[in-house]
């Protein structure tokens, strides 16, 4: 079983959707959560921090659910640009940086 | 505004040649890393640094070598290259103090092809 599970989807949705995506780790000792994007071909980018509070940022929505080691993603009224794979991150110790293998949403005209 | 640099872009290998994968940051972050792309495993972390001088390693070790003689510089090795080391590498660096932050700076990626 990998530490960090995602649905690989795809998830395609029209724009103006809202979607959401959820991460499941399996690693109580878990310190910090992130989403990051991948376009096609590119490298990984920083999407927004996961805190137990929740957190947003525009049209994106995060939260972190520690007792069920559950993180999400909420993308409302989605927009062309959103397409990418979207990438679930835990860390252990401050240094290694464990990636779920990525969920990819396209959105269509 | 260079970031994090990486050589060559494209690479194609024989199985048992030996070739180094470059990586340069121009940030002063202390901590370093590397990390392979496999469709289906996600990105997967072979061996880091937190400074010049101390290396780790991480998931997928076994095949690869790393040091860290200066702040900027994390080169990978492959000693001797295997059809199951084709793969795209990302080098990614942060600052020292920023485990929380979580914002890991990525090169461009390597396509790596062994044949």
């Amino acid at each position: 079983r990998k530490e960090v599970e995602q649905d690989p989807g795809p998830f395609n949705v029209p724009e103006g959707a809202t979607v959401a995506f959820n991460c499941t780790y399996s690693n109580s000792a878990s310190q910090s959560f992130f989403w990051y994007r991948q376009d096609c071909r590119k490298e990984p980018k920083l999407l927004m921090s996961v805190y137990s509070s929740g957190n947003e940022d525009g049209r994106f929505t995060a939260q972190l659910n520690r007792a069920s080691q559950y993180i999400s993603l909420l993308i409302r009224d989605s927009k062309l640009s959103d397409s990418a794979t979207y990438l679930c991150v835990v860390t252990r110790g401050g240094y290694k940086y464990i990636f779920g293998t990525g969920t990819r949403l396209k959105v269509l005209a | 505004n260079a970031g994090v640099t990486q050589t060559p872009k494209f690479q194609v290998l024989k199985t048992g040649q030996s070739m180094t994968l470059q990586c340069a940051q121009d940030m002063n972050h202390e901590y370093m890393s590397w990390y392979r792309q496999d469709p289906g495993m996600g990105l997967r972390l072979i061996h880091y640094s937190v400074g010049a001088g101390i290396t780790d390693q991480g998931e997928v070790p076994n095949g690869y070598n790393v040091s860290r003689s200066t702040t900027e510089d994390f080169p990978l090795r492959l000693l001797s290259a295997a059809p199951s080391q084709t793969s795209v590498y990302f080098c990614a660096s942060r600052p020292r103090g920023a485990a929380n932050t979580g914002e890991l700076f990525f090169g461009e990626g390597s396509r790596l092809t062994v044949l």
